[in-house]
């Protein structure tokens, strides 16, 4: 069965790095996702992906946040300068049709010290 | 605001012994209803899309249903493999890619 998949499974950086979170989403999917996941808290939208653009971000996303789909199959999310607030699960998803349902992968667990 | 409740926050029961799930949505209209289930430390996994009120959806020992303000996960004599975290989800009409997610419930299934 296709399904979505993370890299790396965690990661440990130190405030004001850079980091990148990369996905590969179901092959035949054309719309990608990412939302995060704060210990203990809903599972919030961050962007989503359609046509090497951006379709939609929420408040969240602002200018330390960038995404990028580099070649046919990987799907990234770039953190520019990481703070200690963007310690969370990150997870991508994809889906066939922007109405169809989203298949999530495993997530990344992103710890910022 | 679009908004999503569910309720109870942790619902503890005996194996065999079923119950049901809530969830209450306030949107401006409802693209879709989705329900997720969430082990520890993983990522959600799919368990039913519902577009319209009235619809029914079953896999295994769950039975999803949906009204125009609400859904219920029904869990029908659940096992100990049933226990994790439930989420419920709504797109709605004005986003075509936003899901906006509850707090989940977390169901224990105890032998």
């Amino acid at each position: 069965e296709p399904e979505v998949t993370q890299t790396p499974s965690h990661q440990v950086t130190q405030m004001g790095q850079e980091v990148i979170l990369r996905c590969v989403p179901i092959s035949n999917h054309l719309y990608f996702y990412w939302y995060r996941q704060i210990l203990g808290q809903k599972v919030e939208f961050l962007v989503s992906f359609y046509n090497n653009e951006i379709s939609e971000k929420s408040e969240i996303f602002d200018d330390q946040f960038s995404v990028e789909r580099p070649d046919g199959s990987n799907f990234t999310l770039k953190i520019r300068s990481t703070k200690l607030e963007d310690s969370a699960m990150y997870f991508c998803a994809s889906s066939g049709t922007e109405q169809e349902t989203q298949y999530f992968g495993p997530g990344t667990r992103l710890l910022v010290l | 605001e679009d908004q999503v409740t569910q309720s109870p926050e942790a619902l503890r029961l005996q194996e065999g012994e079923s119950s049901s799930l809530n969830c209450s949505y306030t949107v401006s209209g409802l693209r879709g209803l989705f329900w997720y289930r969430q082990d520890p430390g993983k990522g959600p996994e799919f368990l039913f899309t519902l577009y319209s009120a009235g619809e029914e959806k079953e896999k295994e020992r769950l039975k999803a249903t949906l009204t125009k303000k609400e859904s219920f996960l029904h869990i029908t004599a659940p096992k100990p493999e049933d226990s994790a975290t439930y989420l419920c989800a709504v797109q709605p009409k004005t986003s075509y890619d936003k899901v906006i997610f509850g707090p989940g419930t977390s169901l224990s299934v105890i032998p």
